[in-house]
């Protein structure tokens, strides 16, 4: 699987968009990225994930480059309860690991009010 | 509302004692995972399960092992607890008609080696 590289801070103001990069330029054709937060002492929570169109659902947005080695997760209106830490995983879709996922160290959002 | 449950949210054991940690999931999934996370170094596979009674090493599986007797249940044994398993461990459960990368986990369990 291919290696993530995202910011280890980053801040925003409460109500404003949230947007957290994530490098992955030796990503593969079929490999998708996902995106997870961990809020303090919870389990990893799924967020989004996205092959090359951009995705949107309730929680956030994905934005993917056209070459695909980059990507950008937005929160667009951020809130208190969005303070985590956000991962960003590339995972190809097959496989015969039964969907492991290896977690970086992603990158921690501090939302101030 | 989908769910994955551990047994305990903070455990304290003595080195050298047998330890569970149990995981259930409602969400009918084939696959669980059992994960442990450390400060500066994320979190790494222990173990996983794709069936019932079957079991695959992950990448970090020394101390430990797993049993899977019924779908909904994974457990985690430490087989003589040491100080350097002190950590938070999480479950993980999917199903394979969703994306590999689509897991959901439980809130993790806190468990502390003296």
């Amino acid at each position: 699987d291919a290696k993530t590289t995202q910011p280890t801070s980053m801040d925003c103001a409460e109500g404003r968009a949230a947007n957290l990069p994530c490098n992955h330029s030796t990503i593969s054709g079929n490999e998708y990225v996902y995106w997870y937060r961990q809020i303090h002492s919870q389990g990893p929570q799924y967020i989004i994930h996205g092959l090359k169109n951009n995705e949107t659902n309730e929680m956030a947005s994905l934005i993917i480059t056209e070459d695909r080695k980059s990507s950008t997760l937005i929160l667009p209106h951020a809130t208190l309860r969005d303070t985590a830490v956000y991962y960003c995983i590339v995972r190809v879709a097959g496989g015969t690991s039964y969907g492991k996922l290896t977690f970086g160290q992603g990158t921690i959002l501090t939302v101030h009010p | 509302d989908v769910k994955v449950t551990q047994s305990s949210r903070y455990l304290v054991k003595r080195t050298g004692e047998k330890v569970f940690l149990e995981c259930v999931q409602d969400m009918d999934h084939e696959n669980m995972f059992w994960y442990r996370q450390d400060p500066g170094l994320g979190l790494r596979l222990i173990y996983f399960s794709y069936d019932v009674k079957m079991k695959e090493k992950g990448d970090i599986p020394e101390g430990y092992s797993v049993s899977r007797e019924k779908k909904e249940r994974f457990s985690l044994i430490l087989e003589s607890a040491s100080t350097n398993q002190t950590s938070m461990y999480l479950c993980a459960s999917s199903s394979p008609s969703s994306l590999p990368g689509e897991q959901f986990f439980g809130p993790g369990t806190r468990l502390t080696v003296l």
